[in-house]
């Protein structure tokens, strides 16, 4: 099946500072990435939709000068948490559409942000 | 508005055979998905179902009525290693929306 990776798998960081995350397409072209971020024990909340070449949607409550995202190739994504704080801590998972095919999304392994 | 609704956990013995149900209420539809997910790690993908009936694949079917907003998800011949979070996303307008996932504890 088509992969998806997503870089760093896991982050560290100061309260303030900010974070990219990147995600891939690995075989396949993506007309479409989604961004997610999951709470422990809850499950996942869309943030943002990007297609690439355009602007990302972003979902109600999400704010997009602090989660940007560019989607500047059709297999890759970046999502930068700006000015991070404490509650941004989660896990950002990523998935990837395919140009051709069916609806189904294509999950990349998640990555882990802690902001101390 | 978009509800998916799916029960938060459930209990089942090693070998025996369990029904996970979701019903939905989404201003579109493009198919329904059903995903697994262990505990920090990201969904791997299940089934998917986009027309009324039951879609097998080996230990694992779902079913799909549209006409009542509701699917469902097999599983026989439970494993340990089944233990783990099920999701039910349907797929909207150009976008999946999640259920809040289902717990599923497998106990020898």
């Amino acid at each position: 099946g088509a992969v998806v990776s997503q870089h760093p798998s896991w982050v560290i960081c100061k309260s303030g500072t900010s974070v990219k995350i990147e995600c891939r397409s690995l075989d396949f072209q993506a007309t479409t990435m989604f961004w997610y971020r999951q709470f422990p024990k809850q499950s996942l909340m869309l943030m943002a939709t990007s297609n690439e070449g355009s602007k990302a949607t972003y979902e109600q409550g999400v704010e997009k000068d602090k989660f940007l995202i560019n989607h500047a190739s059709l297999t890759l994504s970046t999502l930068t948490v700006t000015s991070a704080h404490p509650e941004d801590s989660s896990f950002y998972i990523c998935s990837a559409r395919s140009r051709t095919g069916t609806n189904e999304q294509f999950f990349g392994p998640g990555t882990r942000l802690t902001v101390l | 508005g978009q509800n998916i609704d799916q029960p938060t956990e459930m209990t089942a013995t090693e070998g025996a055979i369990v029904q996970i149900n979701c019903t939905y209420q989404t201003s579109g539809f493009n198919g329904l998905f059903w995903y697994q997910q262990h505990a920090g790690e990201a969904p791997t993908f299940l089934s998917y179902n986009v027309l009324d009936g039951l879609e097998e694949k080996g230990r694992f079917s779902s079913f799909l009525s549209r006409s009542k907003g509701y699917s469902y998800l097999l599983l026989k011949e439970l494993q340990m290693k089944d233990s783990a979070s099920y999701l039910c996303a349907v797929n909207g307008y150009n976008k999946l929306i999640f259920g809040a996932g289902t717990r599923l504890a497998v106990h020898p």
